[in-house]
């Protein structure tokens, strides 16, 4: 275990739910990620939070709605999405963002799929 | 623009074999570069990160090689076993800049299986 954990591991939504996907490291960290995994395509970086301010928003829809309450919890909710949506997410944290040498931790992900 | 082209896109080896994944950038200025190792249903956990001043790294059976003057790095498995299989993700990091994220290109990944 990586010390990052991730909620629901598998969900399946239709595009006109709302839910909640939720991340929750014990490492101490003060950066956490959002990550979205599609097949055969590299990892796609959505957010990044930085001792809780948000610090990146990599052109992602507003259909995506991030959330970073603490430096251990991060949510991302979900609303209104495509079908194309249907991806891993993927949660990271690291000891602090934008750092050169930064190592990031990441979680097991939640497979999503949208109908 | 940074790119991280990985070869080959997936590998079949026998259980026992050797094997080498291929890893070239254009990523510059350069900071370092990472190999992860992710399994099926898994996040991607850390296998090795080299510096530039860095030109071999080693984690148990698995050897990383860089050569910062070509662009390319390269992951060795030895002796490979069934847990080896896995997809296998080659980052490249630039040196902050400034912005909020950690300038981080990821490759596509090589899957590889082990078979019996």
């Amino acid at each position: 275990e990586t010390g990052v954990t991730q909620t629901p591991r598998h969900l399946v939504m239709g595009m006109t739910n709302k839910k909640s996907l939720k991340c929750e490291q014990h490492l101490g960290h003060n950066a956490m990620y959002w990550y979205k995994q599609s097949a055969k395509k590299p990892l796609e970086l959505m957010f990044v939070y930085n001792f809780k301010e948000q610090t990146e928003n990599n052109s992602v829809p507003s259909r995506f709605s991030p959330e970073c309450p603490n430096s251990s919890h991060l949510f991302l909710h979900l609303h209104t999405l495509q079908p194309e949506d249907s991806a891993l997410y993927l949660c990271a944290s690291s000891q602090a963002a934008g750092t050169t040498y930064n190592e990031q931790f990441f979680g097991p992900g939640t497979r999503l799929t949208v109908l | 623009k940074n790119q991280v082209e990985q070869s080959p896109q997936s590998l079949i080896i026998l259980e026992g074999k050797n094997c080498t994944l291929q890893c070239n950038y254009t990523v510059s200025p350069f900071s370092n570069l990472r190999w992860y190792k992710q399994d099926t249903g898994r996040g991607p956990v850390s296998l090795t990160i080299m510096t530039f001043s860095e030109n071999t790294k080693s984690n148990g059976r698995y050897t990383a090689t860089l050569d910062a003057d070509t662009k390319q790095s390269s992951l060795h498995i030895t002796a490979s076993q069934l847990s080896d299989s896995a997809s296998y993700i080659c980052v490249v990091s630039a040196p902050y800049s400034g912005g909020g994220a950690d300038g981080l290109t990821f490759g596509k990944g090589t899957h590889l299986i082990i078979q019996p």
